[in-house]
C-alpha cells in the first residue's frame, strides 16, 4: 500500500495563478483532511471530509477550496494564489472503525508564491 | 476554545541526558491527546497517544488533567531522537486535530 499520496511535490506559483493539489489514499479511509505547515505556527487544518462528496471548513478555510469527488482523493484548489500561501502543505487521512483517531500523513507539497 | 501550546520552539540535549517536552491545552471537555513526530525527510507520524499509555522508542508521556499538560519524556536521549515533535488533542468524536506550534529536538552529541 502506499498509503498517502501528494502531487506535485513542489510548485512555484506567482500571484494571482491558480493550482490544484491532489491528494490519494489507498486505506479507504472515510475522513480526509488539508494542513498547512508554517514556522511557529504548527499545523493548521485548512478543509476536511467525513466521506466522499463532504466538504466542511477547517481553522483557515480563506483563499482555498475543495472537493471530494471519490473517496479515495481530495482536492485542494487556489483560485488565485497569493504569497501568504507560500508554505507546505499536507494531506491525511483517517479511519472511520473504532476509535481509531491516527490520522496519516503524506509526504506533502512545498508550495512558494511569489 | 480548543488550543495546545509548545512554549519551546528548540530543545537542545546532549545524547544521554533526559528530555522533556512540554505540551498544555486548553479543552472544556475530556481530550484524547497525542504527540506526532517528523523526522528529516520523512512525513509526519504518530508517536504515541495517552489513551495507550504505551512507550514508543523509550518515550513516555502522562496526561495530568489538573495541570491540563501532556509532556514528552525519554529519560535518556539518543541522536536519532532528533526531529520535531507536534503536540495535537482531538475532541469527542475524534474528527479534528489541533496540533502546537512544534519543538525541535536536537540531540548531540
Amino acid at each position: 500500500n502506499a498509503g498517502v499520496t501528494q502531487t506535485p511535490k513542489f510548485r512555484v506559483l506567482k500571484t494571482g495563478q491558480s493550482m490544484t493539489l491532489l491528494c490519494a489514499q489507498d486505506m479507504n479511509h472515510e475522513y480526509m483532511y488539508w494542513y498547512r505547515q508554517d514556522p511557529g505556527m504548527g499545523l493548521r487544518l485548512i478543509h476536511y471530509s467525513v466521506g466522499e462528496g463532504t466538504t466542511a471548513k477547517g481553522e483557515v478555510p480563506d483563499g482555498y477550496n475543495v472537493s471530494r469527488l471519490k473517496k479515495q482523493n481530495f482536492l485542494l484548489g487556489l483560485e488565485s494564489a497569493a504569497p501568504s500561501q507560500t508554505s507546505v502543505y499536507f494531506c491525511a487521512s483517517k479511519d472511520l472503525a473504532g476509535y481509531s483517531y491516527e490520522q496519516y500523513f503524506g509526504p506533502g507539497t512545498r508550495l512558494t508564491v511569489t | 476554545a480548543q488550543r495546545v501550546t509548545q512554549p519551546e520552539k528548540l530543545l537542545s540535549v546532549f545524547k544521554g541526558a533526559p528530555v522533556e517536552l512540554k505540551c498544555n491545552y486548553s479543552y472544556s471537555g475530556s481530550p484524547e491527546l497525542f504527540w506526532y513526530v517528523q523526522y528529516s525527510r520523512q512525513r509526519l507520524q504518530l508517536l504515541l497517544r495517552h489513551i495507550s499509555r504505551e512507550s514508543i522508542k523509550g518515550f513516555t508521556a502522562d496526561l495530568n488533567k489538573g495541570e491540563t499538560s501532556f509532556h514528552l519524556k525519554k529519560p535518556f536521549a539518543q541522536e536519532e531522537d532528533s526531529a520535531m515533535y507536534y503536540c495535537a488533542l482531538t475532541g469527542l468524536g475524534g474528527n479534528k486535530l489541533v496540533f502546537g506550534a512544534g519543538t525541535i529536538l536536537r540531540v548531540k552529541s
